[in-house]
């Protein structure tokens, strides 16, 4: 069966340093997204993405994050001078246009020191 | 906005213990609902879900009801097992827009022998 894929598993980094999330989505699916979960809080929306452009983000995503789809497979998130409350669990997602369910990675750990 | 409520946890049954996790959501429109479950150290992971009033879900013996009503998803499961530990997040998708799932806060189960 498909799956949503992420490297790396666990990422850790200095404060201020820039980050870059990797994921590959469905490959038939068209819309993609990213979460975080901070350890022991709910699941957050960050962003979403089609046709190569920025449809939604919360307030969270801030000048200090960005998304691109470099080629045809991999969706990535940048985070460009990380902080400490950055740290968290960054999920991937994505869907087919026509179906609301919506298919999640395995995550990346993130770890800011 | 969209919002999901959930119980708070963690909750502690017994094996073949009767569970349920109640879930109650506040949205505009027509919304989805689903169950997601995080089993440790994984990701998440769709349950089941339900796209229309009176719809139930049902996967891996566990069923949850859209009930417009009373604007809840309750997640029950008549039996449950060890390997049914876990996370377990009731979320919302509305209809319209790019779909970005609101997740409630996460009812964690822990099920002993």
């Amino acid at each position: 069966e498909p799956e949503v894929t992420q490297t790396p598993s666990h990422q850790v980094t200095q404060m201020g340093q820039e980050v870059i999330l990797r994921c590959v989505p469905i490959s038939n699916h068209l819309y993609f997204y990213w979460y975080r979960q901070i350890l022991g809080q709910k699941v957050e929306f960050l962003v979403s993405f089609y046709n190569n452009e920025i449809s939604e983000k919360s307030e969270i995503f801030d000048d200090q994050f960005s998304v691109e789809r470099p080629d045809g497979s991999n969706f990535t998130l940048k985070i460009r001078s990380t902080k400490l409350e950055d740290s968290a669990m960054y999920f991937c997602a994505s869907s087919h246009p026509r179906r609301d369910e919506q298919f999640f990675g395995p995550g990346t750990r993130l770890t800011v020191l | 906005g969209d919002s999901v409520t959930q119980m708070e946890g963690p909750v502690t049954l017994s094996e073949e213990a009767f569970l349920t996790i109640n879930c109650t959501y506040t949205a505009t429109g027509y919304p989805s609902l689903f169950w997601y479950v995080q089993y440790p150290g994984e990701g998440l992971q769709l349950l089941l879900k339900a796209t229309k009033a009176d719809d139930k879900g049902s996967n891996k013996g566990f069923e949850a009801t859209y009930r417009k009503e009373t604007t809840s998803f309750h997640l029950e499961k008549g039996s449950v097992q060890v390997s049914d530990s876990a996370v377990y997040f009731c979320a919302l998708v509305n209809s319209g827009g790019y779909q970005k799932v609101t997740f409630g806060t996460g009812t964690k189960l822990q099920v002993i022998p």
